[in-house]
């Protein structure tokens, strides 16, 4: 099974700053199908990006994804107050096991 | 799109647990139902998978011993069963859908796109 190991932890931010998230897979995620999700206080996770690089619906272009075979990150341009959350990775792969990272939390 | 799962539950060390999903606003075939797991202040665990079409599953290996996923296509719900409740199974169960691999398209989201909003399963004696 693939381990999705995130870091930091955590990251100490200020509002208008640059989040850089990294995800490393230890072993290559097929077709580059990682995801990323973001995760409030209270609430269920909510899909940011799949398949590497693509914004899902309703989510602005300050986020941005990179990466390819076991090593992927989450770029956030400019930190807005809502964006101070808890981001994990996820992939499935094709047989098809998933898993998570075990997430970066983005602090004030 | 909705997936609105039950209530929180308590329960005692030993005994089962059944959380349902209700799905609605899709056609559920080409969807499967994935089961996530989030125990206080952790991350998230995934715990496997149905297809509502064939009721076929894929667990967890850490999972496959005492999770049962059920599928009820009259009323379009997924259900997961956990038994021989331990304490570290207190935790938030979520459930999110994901299309089937097979039938992904150019276009598809290729992820978790809709989640449930949680039920808080407490094991406690």
């Amino acid at each position: 099974d693939i381990v999705l190991t995130q870091s930091p932890g955590t990251l100490s931010l200020s509002p208008g700053d640059r989040a850089t998230l990294s995800c490393r897979a230890s072993q290559s995620v097929s077709g580059n199908t990682l995801a990323w999700y973001q995760q409030r206080p209270g609430q269920a996770p909510r899909l940011l990006m799949y398949d590497t690089s693509s914004r899902a619906t309703g989510i602005p272009d300050r986020f941005r994804g990179s990466g390819s075979g076991t090593d992927f990150t989450l770029t956030i341009s400019r930190l807005e107050p809502e964006d101070f959350a808890v981001y994990f990775c996820q992939q499935c792969n094709n047989s098809p096991m998933c898993s998570f990272g075990q997430g970066t939390k983005v602090e004030i | 799109v909705q997936l609105v799962q039950s209530g929180a539950e308590v329960k005692k060390p030993g005994a089962s647990v059944k959380v349902s999903c209700k799905a609605s606003g899709y056609s559920f075939s080409g969807f499967y139902i994935h089961w996530v797991r989030q125990a206080p202040g952790q991350g998230l665990e995934w715990l496997g998978w149905i297809n509502p079409t064939s009721g076929g599953t894929l667990y967890a290996h850490n999972a496959r011993a005492r999770v049962t996923m059920t599928w009820d296509a009259s009323i379009g719900a997924a259900y997961l069963e956990l038994t021989g409740l331990i304490f570290d199974d207190t935790a938030i169960y979520y459930c999110t859908r994901k299309k089937a691999l097979f039938l992904l398209t150019a276009t598809d989201v290729n992820a978790f796109d809709y989640w449930g909003q949680g039920t808080l399963v407490t094991v406690s004696s």
